[in-house]
């Protein structure tokens, strides 16, 4: 079992909707958590970053984290085209010197 | 790409011969990774940087050496490359431990 865990997808969402990422981890000491973007062909690109549960907020971006549960989430509100990317969840292990990553999400916005 | 460069960006090698990529920062983090990316396996951590000459292994190290003679270079080279060693790579840096990582664009190198 991989220490962090996405659904591959795609998930397809139309344009306008709001997209929910999901991810999930084993590694219970892992304290803080980061969503990149990545778009075919190009390097991954960090959009969110969590530490703490709860919300956190960024333009259209929501993470969410709930440590209780090992889950961590991004939605995406007001999803566009050009939100159509894979969505890389990632968690530093406990030791502190690993970033660990799911294998993603691919996200598909239909105009 | 944060400052950081690698090089080669493309590379086709053969099998068995020694390939080194180069990984070059401006921002002058302590801390720099080397990562893979496979369809399947996702990113995958090879080896890292904490300092000067300081380095340790990664999930996925057979096959691969690094060193970093200076801050701001971190070299990966496979000794004697393999067709599984067919990979994106990507090196990574970080200012401190357990924080953002940002990327360089990648190199792509294929073994036949």
């Amino acid at each position: 079992q991989k220490e962090v865990e996405q659904n591959s997808g795609p998930l397809s969402v139309p344009e306008g909707a709001i997209a929910s990422l999901n991810c999930t981890y084993s590694d219970r000491g892992s304290q803080s958590f980061f969503w990149y973007r990545q778009y075919s062909g190009k390097s991954p690109e960090l959009i969110m970053f969590i530490y703490s549960n709860g919300d956190k907020e960024d333009g259209r971006f929501t993470a969410q984290l709930n440590k209780a549960s090992q889950y961590v989430s991004l939605l995406i509100r007001d999803s566009q085209p050009s939100d159509s990317a894979t969505y890389l969840c990632a968690g530093w292990n406990n030791a502190g010197n690993m970033l660990t990553f799911g294998g993603g999400t691919r996200l598909m916005v239909k105009p | 790409d944060a400052g950081i460069t690698q090089s080669p960006r493309h590379k086709v090698t053969e099998t068995g011969t020694p390939v080194t990529l180069r990984c070059h920062q401006t921002e002058n983090h302590r801390y720099m990774y080397w990562y893979r990316q496979d369809p399947g396996h996702g990113l995958r951590l090879i080896h890292y940087s904490y300092g000067v000459k300081d380095t340790d292994k990664g999930e996925v190290s057979d096959g691969y050496s690094v060193s970093r003679s200076k801050t701001e270079d971190f070299l990966l080279t496979l000794e004697s490359a393999t067709s599984s060693q067919t990979s994106v790579y990507f090196c990574a840096i970080s200012e401190v431990s357990s924080e953002k990582l940002f990327f360089g664009s990648g190199t792509q190198l294929s073994v036949l």
